[in-house]
C-alpha cells in the first residue's frame, strides 16, 4: 500500500468545521483512500472512503485533488466526541487488509 | 445486524504463560477477519488476517499464532508470553475486499 502523511495533531474549535489533511503522493490507480478515527480505548471507526470524486456521508466529506495525491477530511461541525485519533489510509484493490499509519490527533476544543 | 464479539476485555497475565483470545462475528457469513494490536502511545499493527478457513496470513513474525477454526471465529494464541507482548488488541471484520472494517471492543493485555 501507498504510504500517507498527516499533521501529528490539530486542535479545532467546537462547533467549527475540522480538516484533516493527508498526503498520499504515491497513491496508485486502483488504490482507494480511507479514513478511520479511534476514540480513546475503543476499536477504530470507519468514516468514509472515495477513489476520485468526493464523497459525503452523515459523519464527514471527504475531498480529493483531482491529481489524487492528497486528500482532506471535513467535520462540519466539530463536537467534543470527535476528539480522536484520525486515520488515512490507502488501499489497494484485491484482498488486502488495511494498514494504520499514527493518524492525526483531532483535540475538540470548546 | 452483524456484531463482533471480543473476550476477555482485560486479562492480565505472568511472562511465560499461554494466550488464547477468542472473536466471534454474528449476522454473516464468509467475513474477511483481522487481528490487531496497539502497543501503549503507538499505532495499530496488523497482526494476521483471514480470508476463509483455515486461511491465515501472518504480517509480522513473533510468538504470536492465529488459527480460524469455524467460519465467523478468529483465535489469537501464545505458547509463552513475553512482557513486549502488552497491548490493546483488536479483532476486525469486513465482509469482503473493499469494504470498510468493523471492529471488536478489544482486549487489553498486561503481561507481568
Amino acid at each position: 500500500d501507498a504510504k500517507t502523511t498527516q499533521p501529528t495533531s490539530m486542535d479545532c474549535a467546537e462547533g467549527r468545521a475540522a480538516n484533516l489533511p493527508c498526503n498520499h503522493s504515491t497513491i496508485s490507480g486502483n488504490e482507494y483512500v480511507y479514513w478511520y478515527r479511534q476514540i480513546h480505548s475503543q476499536g477504530p471507526q470507519y468514516i468514509i472512503h472515495g477513489l476520485k470524486n468526493n464523497e459525503t456521508n452523515e459523519m464527514a466529506s471527504l475531498i480529493i485533488t483531482e491529481d489524487r495525491k492528497s486528500s482532506t477530511l471535513i467535520l462540519p461541525h466539530a463536537t467534543l466526541r470527535d476528539t480522536a485519533v484520525y486515520y488515512c489510509i490507502v488501499r489497494v484493490v484485491i484482498n488486502t487488509p488495511l494498514v494504520f499509519g499514527k493518524g492525526t490527533r483531532l483535540s475538540v476544543i470548546a | 445486524s452483524q456484531t463482533i464479539h471480543q473476550w476477555p476485555a482485560t486479562l492480565v497475565q505472568p511472562v511465560g504463560s499461554p494466550l488464547s483470545l477468542e472473536c466471534t462475528v454474528e449476522g454473516t457469513s464468509n467475513p474477511n477477519l483481522y487481528w490487531y494490536r496497539q502497543a501503549a502511545g503507538r499505532g495499530l499493527q496488523l497482526l494476521f488476517y483471514s480470508v476463509g478457513i483455515g486461511q491465515i496470513s501472518s504480517e509480522v513474525p513473533q510468538n504470536l499464532s492465529a488459527s480460524r477454526p469455524q467460519d465467523r471465529q478468529f483465535i489469537l494464541s501464545s505458547k509463552k508470553l513475553l512482557l513486549s507482548d502488552s497491548g490493546f488488541y483488536l479483532c476486525a471484520w469486513s465482509p469482503g475486499r473493499l469494504d470498510e472494517q468493523y471492529f471488536g471492543p478489544g482486549t487489553r493485555l498486561t503481561v507481568t
